[in-house]
């Protein structure tokens, strides 16, 4: 079957303009995650959503960041007036969810460029 | 809060030659540790987690609980083994969150 799937694969914006990454999980994956992958920085945790719900938003950087999932299914992170830092590759994952720690699937991620 | 550290940002190892990746973790749990693999161009992915005791493409790794570790091994390296190695934790049961290392970036020398 389809894995977890992501747009735009490349964004390139403005700063100071608003983007919205998509993310498309497997489908019956009830977790969801988002992370970003930054020079130097490695990977970090931004999001995690179990169905619609986002029990840990620990890891976003600032109020600037948001996400959402509709329908247990697809998840937007919407980024507002962008900033250079902003700049990475943004990678969504899903997995089975609560109570299994199994492997979580990565998508292709979505390279953001903040000009 | 936990951590995971991987001391070598770069490795490289002739073909044929052992190979470790370093992993060390700080969690006051019982965590699991995975490590995960990404070639080049190509997306993240799970090689092996700690509790499954299996090895997989020759890689195998322990938990060390009393040095916090989850060194990466395979005593033979191929080409084919280089890539991008991160290792990771994630709580026992409950918010499924990986933290993960910096990763290491593994040549293989031919």
């Amino acid at each position: 079957g389809a894995g977890v799937s992501q747009s735009p694969s490349n964004k390139v914006t403005e700063k100071g303009k608003d983007v919205e990454l998509r993310c498309d999980p497997i489908s019956g994956h009830t977790a969801l995650y988002w992370y970003r992958q930054s020079l130097g920085q490695g990977l970090e945790f931004l999001i995690y959503f179990q169905g619609n719900s986002a029990p840990d938003k620990s890891g976003l950087p600032s109020d600037r960041f948001s996400a959402e999932r509709t329908g247990g299914s697809v998840s937007t992170l919407t980024i507002q007036r962008t900033q250079q830092e902003d700049s990475a590759v943004y990678l969504c994952a899903s997995s089975l969810g609560r109570g299994r720690p199994y492997e979580q699937y990565f998508g292709p991620g979505t390279r953001l460029t903040v000009t | 809060a936990q951590r995971v550290t991987q001391p070598e940002k770069l490795l490289s190892v002739f073909k044929g030659a052992p190979v470790e990746l370093k992993c060390n973790y700080s969690y006051s749990g019982s965590p699991e540790l995975f490590w995960y693999v990404q070639y080049s161009r190509q997306r993240l992915q799970l090689l092996l987690r700690h509790i499954s005791r299996e090895s997989i493409k020759g890689f195998t790794a322990d938990l060390n609980k009393g040095e916090t570790s989850f060194h990466l091994k395979k005593p033979f390296a191929q080409e084919e083994d280089s890539a991008m190695y991160y290792c990771a934790l994630s709580e026992n049961f409950g918010n499924e969150k990986l933290t993960f290392g910096t990763g290491t970036r593994l040549t293989i020398i031919p």
